[in-house]
């Protein structure tokens, strides 16, 4: 049982805008900057899409943005696309004395 | 482009230690963390641990008596040892460069499929 909890999955029709919430506690979402998220697809392993709730390593799309308001992060693709059909996972750095990471069970995006 | 590759058995018995290694190349090894992250299959990811590159380690709680990570800097390696591994152990593990703000992980390796079986 994942400590963070992320909708089983979304769906959105090419060009629209989906959101994925990513709910965890103060131990770790709420008292840290330090949320970041992962783009998968099948039998790949993940990619870096968002660090410290809203920052894009270089050649992540602008269409994907972060943010974070309490224990919830937030993971929105503007403007779906076709490669945008992955799953994807949240993770949060959740402190010194219990677990250093935590990470969401996943969500499903699948395009309409 | 920083480029990870895993590398060990694929099988591994019941009872016995898994044993796999990293190898980090088109970067340096040093003054970044390293972490080893794990997948079962059909589930979500799963922190193991990391260590840096002076040797300081930090586990996951819920594996840290089985879990020793170490370094090798001259060769640009770091491995992880997981014993009395059972069947819920099976998951394809993946290495990590954790940042030197251990905040996120930027590079992966494709991942190594391990199986525990008899």
């Amino acid at each position: 049982q994942s400590a963070l909890t992320q909708p089983r999955s979304v769906s959105g029709s090419p060009g629209q805008s989906v959101t994925i919430s990513c709910t965890g506690s103060s131990s770790d979402i709420g008292g840290y900057k330090y949320v970041s998220w992962y783009q998968q697809y099948p039998g790949k392993a993940p990619k870096l899409m968002i660090y410290e709730v809203n920052k894009r390593p270089s050649g992540v799309p602008d269409r994907f943005s972060g943010s974070k308001s309490g224990d919830t992060a937030s993971l929105t693709i503007s403007g779906l696309q076709a490669e945008d059909e992955a799953d994807y996972y949240c993770c949060s750095y959740a402190g010194s004395y219990t677990f250093r990471y935590v990470f969401g069970p996943g969500t499903k995006v699948t395009l309409l | 482009q920083v480029q990870l590759q895993e590398s060990g058995p694929g099988l591994v018995k019941p009872s016995e230690t898994l044993s796999l290694t990293c190898t980090v190349s088109s970067g340096s090894i040093s003054t970044y963390y390293w972490s080893w992250i794990r997948q079962p299959p059909e589930k979500g990811l799963e922190w193991i641990g990391y260590i840096y590159f002076n040797g300081n380690t930090n586990y996951n709680p819920s594996l840290k008596s089985q879990v020793t990570i170490s370094i090798d800097t001259s060769k640009s390696q770091f491995s992880l040892k997981l014993s009395s591994v059972t069947a819920a152990d099976t998951a394809v593990y993946y290495c990590a460069r954790t940042g030197s703000i251990p905040t996120f992980f930027d590079y992966w390796g494709q991942g190594a499929v391990v199986t525990v079986s008899s």
